[in-house]
């Protein structure tokens, strides 16, 4: 089954500490992408990369890093997170960049305190 | 700017009572217009793709439409199944870059 998987699904944390969100895909596909949704305000794309080594920012990178080191995995890192990146974080990936289907994650609940 | 507006912000309707949601958008050269439904809780899911305008598409209770400034998302004698969010989003060719609209959510009662 056509899949993106997101880990974890809900999270508390405090601020400043360290934390990765994994997402992975099993469609062979190039482009992937993590977004945040947040009430009022609908997707916002955050990082975007289009092949293995090749990342990007998308509209609201500040304070989130990603890496793709393998063509499956695109992890989101907040290096030191802060209250203002509570969200609910969706990781995509599609064929391409232009004009394809984009499959979404689960979603990811994150709260900082 | 590209810009993606949805309308209303918020439906309910009876079961069984047809309407349709807009999707307005403002892009230079359109290479897609996406619907999705998200669910709460739920990553969105693909509904359709529309490339140019006169294009149509259905699934099920549900036919999207697209002109050159707008989309709608026809829903006839819907469930309450269908329930949810639903989201538009275009791609320009210029760069490559999907916006997305806050959505329209959608209530059916039984």
């Amino acid at each position: 089954e056509a899949q993106v998987t997101q880990n974890p699904r809900y999270l508390i944390t405090v601020t400043g500490k360290k934390l990765t969100v994994t997402c992975s895909q099993n469609m062979n596909h190039e482009y992937m992408s993590w977004y945040r949704q947040d009430p009022g305000l609908g997707l916002r794309q955050i990082y975007y990369s289009m092949n293995v080594e090749v990342t990007d920012k998308g509209d609201v990178p500040e304070g989130y890093k990603v890496s793709r080191k393998e063509k499956r995995n695109f992890p989101l890192i907040l290096e030191s997170p802060s209250p203002n990146q509570t969200s609910l974080y969706f990781c995509a990936s599609s064929l391409s960049r232009s004009g394809n289907t984009i499959y979404f994650g689960e979603g990811s609940w994150l709260t900082v305190v | 700017e590209d810009q993606v507006t949805q309308s209303p912000e918020a439906l309910r309707l009876q079961e069984g009572e047809s309407s349709s949601l807009n999707c307005s958008y403002t892009v230079s050269g359109l290479r897609g217009l996406f619907w999705y439904r998200q669910d709460p809780g739920k990553g969105p899911e693909f509904l359709f793709t529309l490339y140019s305008a006169g294009e149509e598409k259905e699934k099920e209770r549900l036919k999207a439409t697209l002109t050159k400034k707008e989309s709608f998302l026809h829903i006839t004698a819907p469930k309450p199944e269908d329930s949810a969010t639903y989201l538009c989003a275009v791609q320009a060719y210029r760069d490559d870059k999907i916006i997305f609209g806050k959505g329209t959510r959608l209530h059916i009662l039984p």
